[in-house]
């Protein structure tokens, strides 16, 4: 099956900075990369995603590029605010029986400190 | 529009007992899955339903886990009995499915549960 590893684990940042998280992932036939941002209680909610057709995605202050022949993919967030404080999880899907398996990586914990 | 709505909110019980959890996916979303979420953790995939239809539950620990979707709208996840290593939160999600369709997840707020 599919496997999703996800680095770094915790990142700290100034707000203003840049911040970048990096996953990779095993599966060749994935071709669905969405990005959760889960702040603490609450619910995993999408903050973007990128199909394997396109290298790379942006909106506004977040980026997401894929490189699908090093199996790898990353999230870009620029001029981070506090409010970007939360877990972040990268997830790859595959197509199945009409719908996509998603696997997600252990997720990275991003403090913007103000 | 009503997300996808879960129940109970949270839930705490003694080990051996049974325990169930409800979801109610968005309206005309043919996916509903099950995630299990250990704290610190990413959610890790129990079961994907495709409306009625199981068709990947090789996560799921069929020994004391189950679930069900009758009528492929409702679903309950269930566990019994409980162990100590079953805590932890229950992601319900769903998504439209269907090739070339939006696939967008749309997690609930999940069940916290605490088996004591």
């Amino acid at each position: 099956g599919e496997n999703v590893e996800q680095h770094p684990s915790t990142l700290s940042v100034q707000e203003g900075d840049s911040a970048v998280i990096k996953c990779t992932y095993s599966d060749s036939a994935s071709n669905y990369f969405p990005w959760y941002k889960q702040e603490l209680g609450k619910r995993p909610q999408l903050i973007i995603d990128i199909r394997s057709n396109v290298g790379e995605k942006k909106d506004q202050r977040i980026a997401v590029t894929l490189n699908k022949t090093a199996k790898h993919f990353s999230l870009h967030i620029t001029e981070t605010q506090p409010e970007d404080s939360a877990v972040y999880f990268c997830a790859a899907g595959s197509s199945g029986a009409g719908s996509y398996q998603l696997t997600f990586g252990k997720g990275t914990k991003l403090s913007v400190i103000p | 529009e009503a997300g996808v709505v879960q129940s109970p909110r949270y839930k705490i019980i003694e080990k051996k007992q049974p325990v169930a959890f409800w979801c109610n996916p968005i309206s005309g979303h043919n996916t509903l899955y099950w995630y299990r979420q250990n704290l610190g953790q990413g959610p890790e995939l129990l079961i994907r339903y495709e409306n009625e239809e199981a068709v990947d539950d090789s996560q799921l620990p069929k020994d004391r886990f189950s679930a069900e979707r009758l009528k492929g709208v409702d679903s309950t996840l269930k566990i019994q009995p409980a162990e100590l290593g079953d805590s932890a939160v229950y992601l319900c999600a769903s998504s439209l499915g269907g090739y070339g369709r939006l696939v967008e997840a749309f997690f609930g707020q999940g069940t916290r549960l605490t088996v004591v």
